[in-house]
């Protein structure tokens, strides 16, 4: 199985700062991977599909970059209702499977 | 736009059956996606339980194999879930969701607002 692993697990930042979050998996799995922003209470949402792809409506500030085994989601310019908790995913072997998550939060 | 929306008991006994409906509207269940639940335990990460298509054909989290079955429902467009012998450990929020067509890989692109069960006596 593959596994991933997400860092860091949490990170504060002030607003307008760059932020970056990585996720690696052990095996290479080309550009397969997808982030999720999950806001307190609610429920996920796609954000970057295939490493790079923003989905429709996510702001501009957020992007991905990343093949093989080391991906990463950035935010250019932290906003105040970016606070989340950001999740990678991958699906290997019929299975979906979540990074262990990165808590966002502001300094 | 697809809307998905959860329902069920909120509260299951030990050694009980959950049991939970998704409820697909602004779209067709038989559209050709995949439909999944993941369930997020109190103050924890995102665990993917199982999809189906459909057809009816499924593929289930090993994990929860044993113990999960999910079945759909084409003339009333939605799709359920069945986890057995509940513990308190499944205490979670259940979220159904869509596999999107736009990434090559399989990825989540529309989601329900979830449903807390608990499991206690």
């Amino acid at each position: 199985d593959i596994q991933m692993t997400q860092s860091p697990s949490s990170l504060s930042a002030s607003v307008g700062d760059r932020v970056t979050i990585t996720c690696q998996t052990s095996q290479d799995i080309n550009n397969y991977l997808n982030w999720y922003q999950q806001k307190p209470g609610k429920a996920p949402k796609l954000l970057i599909y295939d490493a790079s792809n923003l989905e429709t409506g996510v702001p501009s500030r957020f992007s991905g970059s990343g093949s093989g085994t080391s991906f990463t989601l950035t935010i250019s310019s932290l906003q105040p209702e970016d606070i989340a908790t950001y999740y990678c995913q991958q699906y290997d072997n019929l299975l979906y499977i979540f990074g262990q998550g990165t808590k966002l939060e502001i300094k | 736009q697809v809307q998905l929306q959860e329902s069920g008991p909120g509260l299951v006994k030990p050694s009980g059956t959950l049991s939970l409906t998704c409820a697909v509207s602004g779209g067709s269940i038989s559209s050709g996606h995949w439909w999944s639940w993941v369930r997020q335990r109190p103050g924890k990460g995102l665990e993917w339980i199982g999809e189906i298509f459909h057809s009816g054909s499924t593929n289930y989290n090993p994990s929860l194999e044993n113990r999960v079955t999910m079945s759909v429902d084409e003339s009333k467009n939605h799709f359920s879930l069945r986890l057995i012998y509940a513990t308190a450990a499944d205490t979670a929020v259940y979220y159904c969701a869509r596999q999107g067509y736009a990434s090559l890989s399989p990825s989540l692109d529309s989601w329900g607002q979830g449903t807390l069960v608990i499991v206690s006596s």
